[in-house]
């Protein structure tokens, strides 16, 4: 199972948008709406930040959002902030033989 | 508070074996399922195993197939993952993970495991 595609990285001033895209496959990110979103900054573990494509846990900003159309999912994260830059890592379901597929990540720089 | 715990990682000659172990609280440990999610140097994250909440179902990434056992005694709320024929590409921090079945919303701390003569 091939991981699913993102940009190697994205960069924004403070206050701006950006937007992370990852594209699957009908196996996955178009079949399910099972597509999640982890931040990572350096030597910490993953975070995660949007579940289910568009829901946010407990205690996320809701500057963090995530939408899905057809084979491809999307993080939005606006009013970017410094404490924003870190590793970005889509995620998504693809049936109980593969499990999930993960994307090769996005580092996101605030400039 | 929900906690995971790694421990168990360490330098391993290629072709041997290695016992993670994690140890959660905080949570109902017997009412979930759990994964092991991999990250090796300056790479991404790749899911490597799963197990449901009672133990009875595990799910295992291709390449894993076959080396890597996982386990979980709920009586102990802990979670296993046995490694044999370790090889230098599974060099890499590995976490635990409480697994929603899509999701992962809580982690531990990684353990690293360093494959190498």
């Amino acid at each position: 199972q091939s991981a699913l595609t993102q940009p190697a990285s994205v960069s924004g001033s403070p206050g701006q948008s950006i937007t992370i895209s990852c594209t699957g496959t009908s196996s996955d990110v178009g079949s399910y709406n099972l597509v999640s979103w982890y931040q990572q900054h350096p030597g910490k573990a993953p975070k995660l930040m949007i579940y289910e494509v568009n829901k946010r846990p407990s205690g996320v900003a809701n500057r963090f959002s995530g939408s899905k159309s057809g084979n491809t999912a999307s993080l939005t994260i606006s009013g970017l902030r410094a404490d924003d830059e870190a590793d970005y890592y889509c995620c998504s379901y693809a049936g109980s033989t593969i499990h999930v597929v993960f994307g090769g990540g996005t580092k996101l720089t605030v400039l | 508070e929900v906690q995971l715990l790694e421990s168990g990682g360490g330098l391993v000659q290629p072709g041997g074996s290695l016992r993670l172990s994690c140890a959660a609280s905080g949570f109902t440990f017997s009412s979930s399922a759990m994964s092991w999610v991999r990250q090796a140097p300056g790479k991404g994250l790749e899911w490597v195993s799963a197990i449901s909440a009672s133990g009875g179902d595990t799910y295992y990434a291709d390449s894993m197939k076959g080396r890597f056992t996982i386990s979980r005694d709920n009586s102990k709320d802990t979670l296993y993952l046995q490694m044999n024929s370790l090889r230098a590409d599974d060099t890499a921090v590995y976490y635990c993970a409480k697994d929603r079945i899509g999701d992962f919303d809580c982690w531990g701390q990684g353990t690293l495991v360093t494959v190498s003569s």
